[in-house]
């Protein structure tokens, strides 16, 4: 099992281009969230899912949308990137929505810098 | 506001020595996490726990309910284990979603 998948590792784009941020699981999780690291603060809240089809938004979901076609992927889509979301993104899956008693996993995270 | 505060931010110690971290949130939680972050980014979950303690190889969590702290504790500590620790707590009546302390960075020198 590869657990949990981010692609890609490293991403620079130019104030006003998109990307999508992909993040795969093969463990059959039905919670997956994306999280934002910025020097000096916790780790925050995008946008989180708990199963296909059900999205809601975390802490920080301005500029960020996301999709849960499959239970497998949910990708993260920024419309147009901006300076202010540098930052390094992980994915996190639960094989039930928290605070069942199992562990988070994590992606290996995206560091992206938009100039 | 709902917060989860750590200390120390920054801990070098000399191997062998025994190391605590602690984390104190505000309000009751239904469930409390410790996480590393190794050098090179990745995230992995230490502990989950509600109650009591916890012990994995060298490494002992505890949790004290009604003083809202929890405690991380490597024994024999050794460089590798070098990293960022992170408490993350989920508040009673929250959507299933953690709060993040800013971690605390400890070095293990040989």
């Amino acid at each position: 099992n590869a657990g949990v998948t981010q692609t890609p590792k490293f991403q620079v784009l130019k104030t006003g281009q998109s990307m999508t941020l992909q993040c795969a699981q093969d463990m059959n999780h039905e919670y997956m969230s994306w999280y934002r690291q910025d020097p000096g603060m916790g780790l925050r809240l995008i946008h989180y899912s708990v199963g296909a089809g059900i999205t809601d938004q975390g802490e920080v979901p301005n500029g960020y949308n996301v999709s849960r076609s499959t239970t497998e992927d949910f990708p993260l889509r920024l419309l147009s990137a901006a300076p202010s979301q540098t930052s390094v993104y992980f994915c996190a899956t639960n094989p039930r929505p928290i605070p069942h008693n199992s562990p988070l996993h994590f992606g290996n995270g995206t560091r992206l810098t938009v100039t | 506001k709902n917060e989860v505060e750590q200390s120390p931010q920054n801990l070098t110690a000399q191997e062998g020595e025994f190391i605590t971290i602690n984390c104190s949130y505000s309000v009751g939680i239904s469930a409390l996490h410790w996480l590393q972050q190794h050098p090179g980014g990745g995230i992995v979950s230490l502990f989950m726990l509600s109650s009591g303690k916890k012990k994995h190889g060298r490494l002992i969590a505890t949790i004290n309910i009604q003083e809202k702290h929890s405690s991380l504790h490597i024994t024999a500590s050794h460089p590798r284990d070098s990293a960022v620790y992170i408490c993350a707590v989920k508040y009673g009546g929250s959507q299933g979603n953690l709060i993040f302390g800013k971690g605390t960075k400890l070095s293990v020198k040989p």
